[in-house]
C-alpha cells in the first residue's frame, strides 16, 4: 500500500483539462511544499514534470500544472493530447524515516 | 546532455546478494544527492535508499534496512547498491536517481535494471 493515495485512472478527451489528485498526511504533503509529479511511459523511466508543488523543469510544457490544499496535492493536465497518456506518479517528501514516499500511480488515458 | 547508466541487475536465488551500479555523466555529480528507486511488476515506485551528496546521511525504507546498502565513489561518479539476503519481494526494476535536492524530488533517473529473485 503506497503512503500517498492517487485515484486509478482518469480519463478525458483531447483538448479538455483533467486533474489528478493525491492525498497525503500532516507528515507529508501536508506539511511541506515538496511535492513532485512524474510522468511514466510503459517500460521506460519516469520523468520529473512538477516540483515543489507547482514548478515545471526547463522544457516541460505549461499545460501541466500544480497545486496544493492541506493534505491533498493536484496535478492538472490541460489541453489534453494523446502523447499525455500515460502514468503519473505523485511525490512528497516526508517528516518520517523515508525522506520521499509515492503515490501509487495514475493511469491517465486520452478518449 | 545528463546521463545515469545502471549494470548490474539479473536473477538471483532467495537469500543471493548482487551489487547494482549506477554512473553518472553531463552533470555536477557531486553536488547531487543519489537514490534508488524500485518497481515491481505491474506496480508503483517505492523509494528504496538515499545517499546526500556530501555521504554524510543515508536511508534506507523499512523494507530494505539491514540488507541493503548504498554508497558512492565520488571521483568515478558512480553509485551503488549492495543487496544481501534477497527475497522474491525484492524483484523489481530498480532505477538509479539524482538530483539537486532531496526535497525537490529526483531530476535525473536511470534506464532501470531488472532484478529477478527466484529460485
Amino acid at each position: 500500500q503506497s503512503a500517498l493515495t492517487q485515484p486509478a485512472s482518469v480519463s478525458g478527451s483531447p483538448g479538455q483539462s483533467i486533474t489528478i489528485s493525491c492525498t497525503g498526511t500532516s507528515s507529508d504533503v501536508g506539511s511541506y511544499n515538496y511535492v513532485s509529479w512524474y510522468q511514466q511511459y510503459p517500460g521506460k523511466a519516469p520523468k520529473l514534470m512538477i516540483y515543489d508543488v507547482n514548478n515545471r523543469p526547463s522544457g516541460i510544457s505549461n499545460r501541466f500544472s500544480g497545486s496544493k490544499s492541506g493534505n491533498t496535492a493536484s496535478l492538472t493536465i490541460s489541453g489534453l493530447q494523446a502523447e499525455d497518456e500515460a502514468d503519473y506518479y505523485c511525490s512528497s517528501y516526508t517528516s518520517t524515516r523515508s525522506v520521499r514516499v509515492f503515490g501509487g500511480g495514475t493511469k491517465v488515458t486520452v478518449l | 546532455q545528463v546521463q545515469l547508466v545502471e549494470s548490474g541487475g539479473g536473477l538471483v536465488k532467495p537469500g543471493g546478494s548482487l551489487r547494482l551500479s549506477c554512473a553518472g555523466s553531463g552533470f555536477t555529480f557531486n553536488d547531487h544527492y543519489v537514490s534508488w528507486i524500485r518497481q515491481a511488476p505491474g506496480k508503483g515506485l517505492e523509494w528504496v535508499s538515499y545517499m546526500s551528496s556530501n555521504i554524510d546521511y543515508t536511508n534506507y525504507a523499512d523494507s530494505v534496512k539491514g540488507r541493503f546498502t548504498i554508497s558512492r565513489d565520488n571521483a568515478k561518479k558512480s553509485f551503488y547498491l549492495q543487496m544481501n539476503s534477497l527475497r522474491a519481494e525484492d524483484t523489481a526494476v530498480y532505477y538509479c536517481g539524482s538530483g539537486t535536492m532531496v526535497t525537490r524530488g529526483v531530476d535525473y533517473w536511470g534506464q532501470g535494471t531488472l532484478v529477478t529473485v527466484s529460485s
